[in-house]
């Protein structure tokens, strides 16, 4: 059972324009919410989170924004640049335990 | 200075052998993990260890069966290897559970080709 669902599989944008990545989940239990990023051939890299105390949180180029009643958080990364092409993973993580569950990625190509 | 490191980076073998990958982080983290990313490319939670107790293990075959020498290291040993085995496995380590302690750094993965 898919806890974390990404529904894009890929995403286009412009370079210098916004993308937004979306992630949805259904475990009320979940307390922290994360983004990494994935390069080919690499692993996952840690890029941004959030506590489900807060509804936003901001670092330079990237803002994670938390809608719990809709169970729903987005990235937001303005403006893109080439180098942000690469699949992002979101992550969330219940309040107990060491369990992580991540969503399926959305692949993001920022057009030169 | 390689935070999360596993070895081999490529590993091809025939199916019924017995291969190992081998971790080590050097973050001083208490926590450690075993990802396996299928062909769709779901990252997918197969064990975890802290202090080098088994705390994790999801529904994995008995083939697999991880080794904590010490809690900087987490090995992954499979026996019988099948073809449904192929896939890329990551190595991650976390502070320990619980807000930004939860946050996993992960290896480059190993991509492992039963033929």
């Amino acid at each position: 059972d898919q806890q974390v669902k990404q529904n894009s599989p890929s995403l286009s944008v412009q370079e210098g324009r916004i993308s937004i990545l979306n992630c949805d989940y259904t475990n009320s239990m979940f307390d922290y919410f994360l983004w990494y990023k994935k390069y080919p051939a690499e692993g996952p890299t840690f890029l941004i989170s959030i506590s489900s105390i807060k509804d936003k949180n901001e670092d330079g180029r990237f803002t994670v924004f938390l809608n719990k009643s809709a169970k729903h958080l987005s990235l937001h990364i303005v403006p893109s640049q080439p180098g942000d092409s690469a699949v992002y993973f979101c992550a969330a993580t219940p309040n107990t335990g060491n369990q992580f569950y991540f969503g399926t990625g959305t692949s993001l190509t920022v057009i030169p | 200075d390689t935070a999360v490191s596993q070895t081999p980076k490529y590993l091809v073998t025939q199916m019924g052998n017995d291969k190992s990958i081998k971790c080590e982080q050097n973050l001083g983290h208490d926590t450690m993990y075993w990802y396996k990313q299928d062909s769709k490319k779901f990252l997918k939670i197969m064990f975890s260890y802290n202090n080098k107790e088994l705390i994790i293990n999801e529904t994995v075959p008995n083939r697999f069966s991880p080794k904590s020498p010490d809690k900087a290291h987490l090995n992954l040993h499979i026996n019988s290897l099948e073809l449904g085995d192929s896939a890329v496995y990551f190595c991650a380590s976390s502070q320990g559970s619980g807000g930004a302690r939860s946050i996993q750094y992960f290896g480059a993965g190993t991509r492992l080709s039963v033929l």
